[in-house]
């Protein structure tokens, strides 16, 4: 049981480029998030979705955009990379009781 | 949404039980309270989940007195490995992204 996996790991972007970052779930998961979290600082929420074909914004949207075409995936885009968007991102499942985490994917924009 | 107030740092020594308190003035009927421990470049991790009294797993125990309005979270006899950052949580369980708005939690150091 892999449960919540991000690819990638790691990714260098240049100002004004774009990218996408993959979340996959395998636990049959309704409910998906996708976090920033800058160093020293809490998660916030970018955009999540609770079921296959729904997005919803978070706290922090601005910038990013998101789709849900199946329910075990949920990508998160960059579609202009700025240097404010340095950040590490968490990827996260849930049903009920727990939240389940990726490993998260540290991106540089330089 | 229940906001909630923790304190932003603790300093234990290893061994002592540590207990970390939040606020939930705000707390609604249909809230639980949920903690979640986030180690350095991992991703926060469930520890544990009430709604009211007392609640304990294998890790930690949760008590919540009857106005619900704060709750703690109970670490006994922490090691150097509980040095991390402790997240309190409040919201409905199951209603989307009600319950996973994290704030900036509680970064506890165990010292040696």
């Amino acid at each position: 049981n892999a449960g919540v996996t991000q690819t990638p790991k790691f990714r260098v972007l240049k100002t004004g480029q774009s990218m996408t970052l993959l979340c996959a779930q395998d636990m049959n998961h309704e409910y998906m998030y996708w976090y920033r979290q800058d160093p020293g600082m809490g998660l916030r929420l970018i955009h999540y979705s609770v079921g296959e074909g729904t997005t919803a914004k978070g706290e922090v949207p601005d910038g990013y955009n998101v789709s849900r075409l199946k329910k075990q995936n949920f990508l998160l885009g960059l579609e202009s990379a700025a240097p404010s968007q340095t950040s590490v991102y968490f990827c996260a499942s849930t049903e009920y009781t727990e939240a389940f985490f990726g490993q998260g994917t540290r991106l540089t924009v330089v | 949404l229940a906001k909630t107030t923790q304190p932003i740092s603790m300093d234990s020594y290893e061994g002592q039980e540590v207990n970390i308190t939040c606020s939930h003035n705000n707390i609604a009927t249909n809230d639980y309270i949920t903690w979640y421990q986030q180690f350095p470049s991992q991703g926060p991790r469930f520890i544990i989940q009430g709604y009211k009294t007392k609640v304990t797993n294998e890790v930690a125990s949760l008590f919540i007195p009857a106005d619900r309005k704060s709750s703690t979270l109970s670490l006994p006899r922490v090691s150097l490995s509980d040095t991390a950052v402790y997240y309190c949580l409040v919201g409905e369980v199951g209603a989307g992204a009600n319950n996973l708005f994290f704030g900036t939690g509680t970064r506890l150091t165990v010292i040696p």
